[in-house]
């Protein structure tokens, strides 16, 4: 069975800097998707950026970038110019890609809690 | 267009209730999950919806959870006799397919609270 690893509970950043969530995986899969997804206060799940497995060039959106070492199953996300917005729980998730018609969920870690400060 | 709604927002409710969880996908939306938030912890797979049929009931916890989806759109997530260890966030997600390429839209949830 695939795990998700987050390993910082909280972080803390300055507003403008960058930070680094990390999170790693285990699976004996070879093509899957790996998810950051961010859940303010409202609790409404929100997908950061996606990475699928087979792709070697790391993801960007914006200001979100990850860095995806497949041989080391890891997958953090990095936060530049840091805004009060960003203060949330962040989730990394992973998803098999085998469409196995029953099995399509996603796996979540435990998340990180980010906080921004002015 | 809407997004995934659900409702309550917030339940309380005593133990040993029965309560009813509703989940609104969006439009179109084929797929449907359920998920459960416990405090500090991560999300937890529940139980998904292909259409009205539920291929997946892996990860409802106990027989005391139930769900159903009618006409392939609102889903309603049953939790009979409850106790204090359900007390959770409950998530609904919803996608154009089960494929694995398909992004899951989540709805704000449901708090749980059992006294």
């Amino acid at each position: 069975a695939q795990t998700v690893t987050q390993s910082q509970p909280e972080m803390s950043v300055q507003e403008a800097e960058t930070v680094t969530l990390s999170c790693t995986y285990d699976t004996s899969e070879s093509d899957y998707y790996l998810f950051w997804y961010k859940q303010p206060p409202s609790r409404q799940m929100i997908l950061v950026i996606r990475q699928e497995a087979y792709k070697q060039q790391n993801a960007t959106e914006n200001r979100f970038s990850v860095n995806f070492q497949k041989a080391a199953k890891s997958f953090s996300l990095k936060i530049s110019d840091s805004q009060l917005g960003d203060a949330a729980m962040y989730f990394c998730a992973y998803r098999s890609q085998l469409d196995r018609g029953s099995q399509g969920n996603l796996i979540f870690g435990k998340g990180t809690k980010l906080s921004v400060k002015p | 267009g809407a997004g995934v709604s659900q409702s309550p927002s917030n339940k309380v409710t005593e133990k040993g209730k029965d309560v009813e969880l509703r989940c609104d996908p969006i439009s179109g939306h084929t797929a449907l999950y359920w998920y459960r938030q416990s405090l500090g912890q991560g999300l937890e797979f529940l139980i998904y919806f292909q259409g009205n049929s539920a291929p997946d009931k892996s990860g409802l916890p106990s027989d005391r959870f139930s769900a159903e989806r009618t006409g392939g759109s609102v889903s309603t997530l049953t939790i009979q006799r409850t106790q204090q260890e359900d007390s959770a966030v409950y998530l609904c997600a919803s996608s154009l397919s089960s494929s694995p390429g398909y992004e899951q839209y989540f709805g704000p949830g449901t708090r749980l609270t059992v006294t």
